[in-house]
């Protein structure tokens, strides 16, 4: 069964911090990596990682992907209020099934 | 381009009861995925229907039922509701392709009294 560990669960950073969030997979036939942020109900796509795209970068987020060693980190630097919100990866694996690790909680103090 | 619509929005329903929650997709997307959203545990995956056949399924209960239409539009249904179902139910729907991201509704918040 697809596995996604992400962590942490939860983090409190100030403004102006960089915060590195984790996630590793066990996954048969990778497809693709994605990192979402939910903030209020609908989780809203960040990025995509793949075989062939194993670097984003937008504005102050950035994420890699490791294929050898099973995970995906994202970066963000120069946090804001604003980014406060749970930060979800999912993999996609066989049958195109994404699968999606149980978040991690960024909160941004000012 | 409308965005994934679900309806209700909010529901209340009494243990026993049964209930059906709607996904329209996006225009021209032909996956449509369903999970279930409670504090600590993630997206929970239910079960995905791509071109009205079930493509994969997670590990629910049978009370946990879906399908879709000729025009993608899902429905997912639970029987025999319980207090545990309460819950967040979000769908997502995907464009043909594996290298695709999927796009969420605003989910159906399902309480159970």
């Amino acid at each position: 069964e697809d596995k996604v560990v992400q962590s942490p669960l939860s983090l409190v950073v100030h403004e102006g911090d960089t915060v590195t969030l984790n996630c590793s997979y066990e996954v048969t036939n990778f497809r693709s990596l994605l990192w979402y942020k939910q903030e209020k109900k609908a989780p809203t796509f960040l990025f995509m990682l793949t075989s062939s795209g194993i670097e984003k970068k937008s504005g102050r987020l950035s994420s890699i992907l490791d294929k050898k060693e099973l995970f995906s980190i994202l970066n963000i630097t120069a946090t804001q209020t604003g980014d406060s919100a749970v930060y979800l990866c999912a993999v996609c694996g066989s049958n195109y099934k994404l699968t999606f690790g149980k978040g991690t909680l960024l909160t941004v103090n000012p | 381009k409308a965005g994934v619509t679900q309806t209700p929005r909010y529901l209340i329903k009494t243990r026993g009861q049964q209930v059906t929650l709607s996904c329209s997709p996006i225009s021209g997307h032909r996956s449509v995925s369903w999970y279930q959203q409670t504090p600590g545990q993630g997206l929970q995956f239910l079960f995905e229907y791509f071109s009205e056949t079930q493509r994969n399924k997670g590990n629910f209960p049978g009370r946990f039922s879906g399908r879709q239409f000729s025009n993608s539009r899902s429905e997912m249904n639970v029987s025999t509701l319980e207090l545990g179902d309460s819950a967040l139910y979000l769908c997502a729907s995907r464009a043909q392709g594996a290298d695709t991201e999927a796009f969420f509704g605003q989910g159906t918040r399902l309480t159970v009294v």
